[in-house]
């Protein structure tokens, strides 16, 4: 059974650098039928699609993040990373990273970690 | 960019009822549409993709339907269960999600 597990700090001060990495289990993350991405939830809102990765490198985000937002890949660990600059407090939610099948649908999904962000 | 306009934003029904909730696209996305459900505290969890095609596991009293820029997702009889919120998301370019409609007991 497939499993994503996110991790990285809970807390992050405003205008530093938010990181986090997704592990898969169960799967690698090399396969050619997926991609691999991150998507935030503010606490009380709405899911926001931050980016996603394709194992070769390949990579696509949302326009509204695209200058904040780097992901990469590790296929050796079968791990992803997000990384977002410049964070406010804006950037206070769980993130979640997950499976995407080529086509954009979204079918495994880690538990989420909240990140906040204050000094 | 494509803009998802979800509605209800919440809803009231009782047990046993038929629930609908519709998303409408901003543009012709094809069948590119897919709906969650997100129980508090969870990950969202994948019900219905390609607008009508049930996931693998999902109980058949969970549908979709609709293609182009209209789109409806149904429960036939509502259960305790499916107490959550839902949310449509397209796939036509970049992925992009519905603003939630918050499903609640009557």
């Amino acid at each position: 059974q497939l499993q994503l597990q996110e991790s990285g700090p809970g807390l992050v001060k405003p205008s530093e650098t938010l990181s986090l990495t997704c592990t898969v289990s169960g799967g690698s993350i090399s396969s050619s039928s997926y991609y691999w991405g991150w998507i935030r939830q503010p606490p009380g809102k709405g899911l926001e699609w931050i980016g996603s990765i394709y194992y070769s490198g390949s990579t696509y985000y949302n326009p509204s993040l695209k200058s904040r937002v780097t992901i990469s890949v590790d296929t050796s660990k079968n791990q992803f990373s997000l990384k977002l600059s410049s964070v406010t407090a804006a950037d206070t939610a769980v993130y979640y990273c997950a499976r995407l099948r080529v086509a954009g649908t979204m079918d495994y999904w880690g538990q989420g970690t909240l990140v906040t962000v204050s000094s | 960019d494509i803009q998802m306009t979800q509605s209800p934003s919440s809803l009231s029904a009782s047990v046993g009822d038929r629930v609908t909730i519709t998303c409408q696209a901003s543009q012709d996305i094809s069948n590119y549409l897919n709906w969650y459900q997100q129980k508090p505290g969870k990950a969202p969890k994948l019900l219905i993709y390609d607008a009508s095609n049930l996931e693998t596991g999902v109980p058949s009293r969970f549908s979709g339907s609709g293609s182009g820029t209209d789109f409806t997702f149904t429960i036939s009889s509502l259960q305790p269960e499916d107490i959550a919120t839902y949310y449509c998301q397209q796939y036509d370019n970049l992925p992009f999600f519905g603003q939630g409609t918050r499903l609640e007991i009557k």
